[in-house]
């Protein structure tokens, strides 16, 4: 299967604590994305990086919170000092620009819910 | 700042009926729109898109309206068929931006 994959599926943490989670892009993408969505809502954007360059961040996106994409290929996002109000599901995405059509067409994975105690 | 809706949070059809899910967005940038299945415990599931210079895409069941002087868009679905039934999000896009719609649960009733 080539699709975006996401690990873990689910953590469940205690208030304070760190959680990292991953994200695997379809191979031939360079543009991935981080969501949030939580329930009743659409995903919201968090991030995105363009191979390994973090081109944009969201103002939900607080100093807590961290994206790296070292080789370009695999991104992981890290939240410090985790809050109730961090409980969602982070959801990842890829794309590759469409040169001819000019459009961009997102690929989601599972995701990874997260529920913070 | 809700820059893409769906007002309607839920829609019931009968199998077999046509399914009709509405979109409304506010930024005039947004030239490509795209609607998501989601089933519960999955992510989104890109189903179909449109480009702003055309007004009317379709795949198969499912055909995308669109309407840029009333800044609407809508996803019909021919025949609905149980398995449709799912959280259905319409996306607008300028460049990398994306903005997601909350959502039309669609329940197709056999």
């Amino acid at each position: 299967d080539t699709g975006v994959s996401q690990n873990p599926r689910h953590k469940i943490t205690k208030r304070g604590q760190n959680v990292t989670f991953r994200c695997d892009p379809i191979s031939e993408h360079n543009r991935l994305y981080w969501y949030r969505q939580t329930l009743g809502q659409g995903p919201e954007f968090l991030t995105y990086f363009q191979n390994e360059a973090q081109l944009e961040k969201s103002r939900l996106l607080s100093d807590r919170f961290s994206a790296e994409r070292p080789k370009g290929s695999f991104s992981t996002l890290e939240i410090q000092r985790t809050e109730q109000g961090d409980s969602a599901m982070y959801l990842c995405a890829s794309s590759r620009r469409d040169s001819l059509l000019g459009t961009d067409t997102q690929y989601f994975g599972p995701g990874t819910r997260l529920t913070v105690l | 700042d809700q820059q893409v809706k769906q007002n309607s949070p839920s829609l019931s059809v009968q199998e077999g009926r046509i399914s009709i899910l509405n979109c409304d967005y506010t930024n005039s940038m947004f030239d490509y729109f795209l609607w998501y299945k989601k089933y519960p415990a999955e992510g989104p599931t890109f189903l179909i898109s449109i480009s702003s210079i055309k007004d009317k895409n379709e795949d198969g069941r499912f055909t995308v309206f669109l309407n840029k002087s009333a800044k609407h868009l809508s996803l019909h679905i021919v025949p609905s068929q149980p398995g449709d039934s799912a959280v259905y999000f319409c996306a607008a896009s300028y460049g990398q931006n994306f903005v997601f719609g909350p959502g039309t649960r669609l329940s197709v009733l056999p």
